[in-house]
Formats: structure tokens, sequence, C-alpha cells
């Protein structure tokens, strides 16, 4: 099945610094999303993007199908952009079959 | 809100009993997923419904048994589980089952077995 690497594990940052996270992929994706999983546990919807360039508010994202690889961008960090951000990816029909990567713990200080 | 809701949100049970989790999507889905995130480890798929029908089961070990009885809600009943069974489960849902549609968690329900 496709494989999902995340870079970089762990991120701290200061209150406003910019930062960019990393998603590879293995194989072609028809599927590819990140998430938010914040304290409780929830993972909030933060893309759909399988190919293209997205930008919701401090955020965007970009994923270069051809290259296998997508970009999360988090500009102005704040304290409340905390926590566990997950790429995952599906290939082929597989229904919802959703691969996740290790995610990229992000911790932001005031 | 993301329109998929989960209870209990937070369950302790002991290893001879049984107990069910419940999943509710508001969203007019037609695919619902069960997904384990266990400490230290990428979250897995468990299983997958697609318009009430199971079209996906993931070695998951028979102590979990799932049941759609329709596209709206989805239950995962557990009984003589293990203490390494303590994890996170995380509904899902989404419109179709072709795997281009937007998947939408709920906020999962913490599972403790002592």
């Amino acid at each position: 099945g496709i494989q999902v690497e995340q870079s970089p594990p762990d991120l701290i940052l200061q209150e406003g610094a910019n930062s960019t996270l990393r998603c590879n992929f293995s194989d072609s994706v028809n599927n590819l999303q990140w998430f938010h999983q914040n304290p409780w546990g929830q993972l909030i919807n933060l893309f759909y993007i399988p190919s293209g360039t997205k930008q919701n508010g401090r955020l965007s994202a970009t994923t270069v199908a051809t290259e296998r690889y997508s970009l999360l961008y988090i500009s102005s960090s704040q304290t409340t952009d905390s926590g566990v951000y997950f790429c995952a990816a599906t290939g082929g029909t597989s229904y919802g079959k959703l691969t996740f990567g290790q995610g990229t713990i992000l911790t932001v200080h005031p | 809100e993301t329109g998929v809701t989960q209870t209990p949100r937070h369950l302790v049970m002991g290893m001879t009993n049984k107990k069910s989790l419940k999943c509710e999507q508001h969203l007019g889905h037609n695919a619902m997923y069960w997904y384990k995130q266990s400490a230290k480890k990428p979250l897995e798929l468990m299983f997958v419904y697609s318009l009430e029908e199971r079209v996906e089961n993931n070695s998951v070990p028979s102590r979990f048994s799932p049941e759609c009885p329709n596209s709206s809600h989805l239950f995962l009943h557990l009984h003589t589980l293990q203490p390494e069974d303590s994890a996170l489960y995380l509904c899902a849902s989404s419109q179709g089952g072709a795997g281009g549609d937007t998947i939408y968690f709920g906020e999962g329900s913490w599972l403790t077995v002592v």
C-alpha cells in the first residue's frame, strides 16, 4: 500500500514565526488531506488537496502530485496552532482507506 | 462541530466486559469508517462500511465487532478486550467510497481497558 512520511517529527516555534511541514507519499493519490489533531483527540480537517494549492487564512497547502509531496505552510503562528499535524493519503480506488503519516508535533511558545 | 458525533467520549472497561461505541453522522454521507489511534503509532483503519455493507476489514481481531444498521449510524461492539486495546477510536464518514472524497472525523472515544 501507499507509504506516507512526514517531516519534521517535532517543531518548536515562537509565536509569530512561519513554518513549513512536509509530506512525502510513495504512489499516486486521489485523496490527500491535512489534519490538525487538538489536545482532546479530534482530527480537524485543514485541507483536501490531492493536487494544487489552497489557502485558508494563515494556512496554505500545496501538493505536487507528479513529485509525490505536499507542503503545509503556517504563517504568523499562534499558540493555538500547537498540536499534531497529520498528512493522510489514499491511492487508487480505495474506500476512504486513508494512510496516515506519523505526524508533526508543533509547539508554539508565547 | 464536524457533523460526526461519537459517544461515549471516554470509556473504562474491564477485560471481561461488553461495551459499545456509537457513531452518528449528520452529513448525508454513504460511507463510514472506524480508525484506531494507539500511542506512538499512526492511525490505523479498522473497518469501512459503504451503503451499510462492510467493504473492508483490516485484519481486526474478532473481539471488535462493527455494526452499521443504516448509513447514518455505526457501532463498534467490544468484548473481552486486552489492555493493549486501550486507544483512541475515531469514527469518520465520507460522501462516497471511491477514495476521492473528503473524510470527516468525529471527536473520538478514549478507551481504557483495565
